[in-house]
């Protein structure tokens, strides 16, 4: 089974603080996302990578930035937490093809205060 | 560019009721369809999918949906539904450009099904 692992279920962070969220995919993978998730909002795209070092932009990708340097790990980094940046953070990976099946983290919620 | 619209913010039922959770669609190219099932607390779950072929499609605890192009919609039905299927229900959309693919998926708002005893 493929598996997506979350650093962390739960965070409480401060204003100001830089907060790095942390995804880690044991499938080989190439391709992986970070969305919010936010009632009434549904799932919106941060960024996503298709490949080791490789990045994009998603639908929402003010205040956020991302690393990925190793295939199987993609980290998402809040330089400077607000507010309204409080939600639940999941992460998913896709064997790339046609069939774009993604798999899913069990999710961050992060609380700044 | 794809969009994808849940007409139903929430949905309660009683138990071994019939259910349809709705989604519409648009895109200027053929698609995929998903739904996702997320239950509390948890990460979200293919529930079933729409690549091509038959325009029904089934999951296995006895979820299914129907393609329909003229209509751009792939509605989730339940002929009876149980307590745990209580969850949010999501549909996705992704174009089906040949060749390498990003595996972007457009989300709806999703639906929270409720189902009471």
């Amino acid at each position: 089974d493929v598996k997506v692992t979350q650093s962390s279920r739960y965070l409480v962070k401060r204003t100001g603080e830089k907060v790095f969220l942390e995804c880690v995919q044991d499938m080989d993978h190439e391709n992986m996302f970070w969305y919010r998730q936010d009632p009434g909002l549904g799932l919106r795209l941060i960024y996503f990578s298709y490949d080791v070092k490789m990045k994009e932009k998603g639908d929402i990708p003010e205040g956020y930035s991302v690393s990925r340097e190793k295939k199987e790990r993609f980290s998402l980094i809040l330089e400077s937490a607000s507010t309204n940046q409080t939600s639940m953070y999941l992460c998913a990976s896709v064997r790339r093809g046609r069939y774009n099946e993604q798999f899913f983290g069990p999710g961050t919620r992060l609380t700044v205060l | 560019a794809q969009s994808v619209t849940q007409l139903d913010s929430q949905v309660p039922v009683f138990e071994e009721a019939p259910v349809e959770l709705r989604c519409n669609y648009s895109s200027s190219v053929s698609v995929y369809l998903f739904w996702y099932v997320q239950y509390p607390n948890q990460g979200l779950q293919l529930l079933l999918k729409y690549l091509s072929g038959s325009t029904l499609v089934e999951s296995i605890n006895g979820f299914e949906a129907e393609f329909n192009k003229s209509q751009t919609s792939f509605h989730l039905r339940k002929p009876s539904v149980h307590i745990s299927d209580t969850a949010e229900y999501f549909c996705a959309v992704s174009d089906n450009a040949g060749g390498t693919s990003y595996g972007k998926l457009t989300f709806g708002q999703g639906t929270i099904l409720t189902v009471h005893p």
